[in-house]
């Protein structure tokens, strides 16, 4: 298996731009997570889907982000518009039916 | 919600030196605790995991230990190599339905001396 793949692997956008950034999970895996990794915070779950569907965007910032699951294979993590304080890495994972979940390699977003 | 603790931050060893890890939670029903490896550039990747009816587990040089009880679980790396240097997270999660939350630690930079 692939694993989980992301894209872009590295971004860098002006302030005010959008930014969308795209995860293919693992196949099988009814679970995708975004997660934000900075120094100062860690690692934050942003939303999480199951079979689609959203369960928890408690942790999405605020209104200029947001997340789509259209079908079981794709996801998009979408911020408009993007901030310098958006700059951070960016994590998408997937799980299956268990507790584990696996990470992709990232997605490293900075904002200028 | 639960609250994972970590320590220490930082954590520097000997190579052929033990490391120890030590995590704490707040969510009694908490019952999964995996224990993720990064390197520089790279995502988490799962090393080990324990779920909350086994108090240890092992593979190979990496041992996980549970107590629910006090509600801490900690990594053991034994024998430990350059390889091993990268930031160490442990987690905690339950699952009810289809809700599925895992919380993470802060993170444990080990580096292993040569």
């Amino acid at each position: 298996d692939a694993g989980v793949i992301q894209s872009p692997r590295h971004e860098v956008t002006e302030m005010g731009q959008e930014v969308t950034l795209r995860c293919k999970p693992i196949s099988g895996h009814d679970y995708l997570f975004w997660y934000r990794q900075t120094m100062m915070r860690g690692l934050e779950l942003l939303i999480y889907f199951n079979n689609n569907v959203p369960i928890d965007d408690s942790g999405m910032p605020e209104d200029r982000f947001s997340a789509k699951m259209p079908n079981a294979s794709f996801s998009t993590l979408k911020i408009q518009p993007s901030e310098p304080r958006d700059s951070a890495v960016y994590f998408c994972a997937t799980g299956g039916s268990g507790n584990t979940i696996y990470f992709g390699e990232g997605s490293w977003l900075t904002v200028v | 919600g639960e609250n994972v603790e970590q320590h220490p931050s930082t954590l520097s060893v000997q190579e052929g030196d033990s490391a120890v890890i030590k995590c704490t939670y707040s969510d009694s029903a908490s019952n999964y605790f995996p224990w993720y490896k990064q390197e520089l550039g790279k995502g988490p990747q799962l090393i080990i995991d324990i779920r909350s009816n086994v108090g240890e587990k092992k593979d190979q040089r990496i041992a996980v230990t549970l107590n629910k009880t006090a509600k801490h679980f900690s990594l053991h790396i034994t024998e430990t190599q350059p390889e091993d240097s990268a930031v160490y997270f442990c987690a905690a999660s339950s699952s009810s339905g289809s809700a599925r939350q895992l919380t993470f630690g802060s993170g444990t930079q080990l580096t292993v001396l040569p």
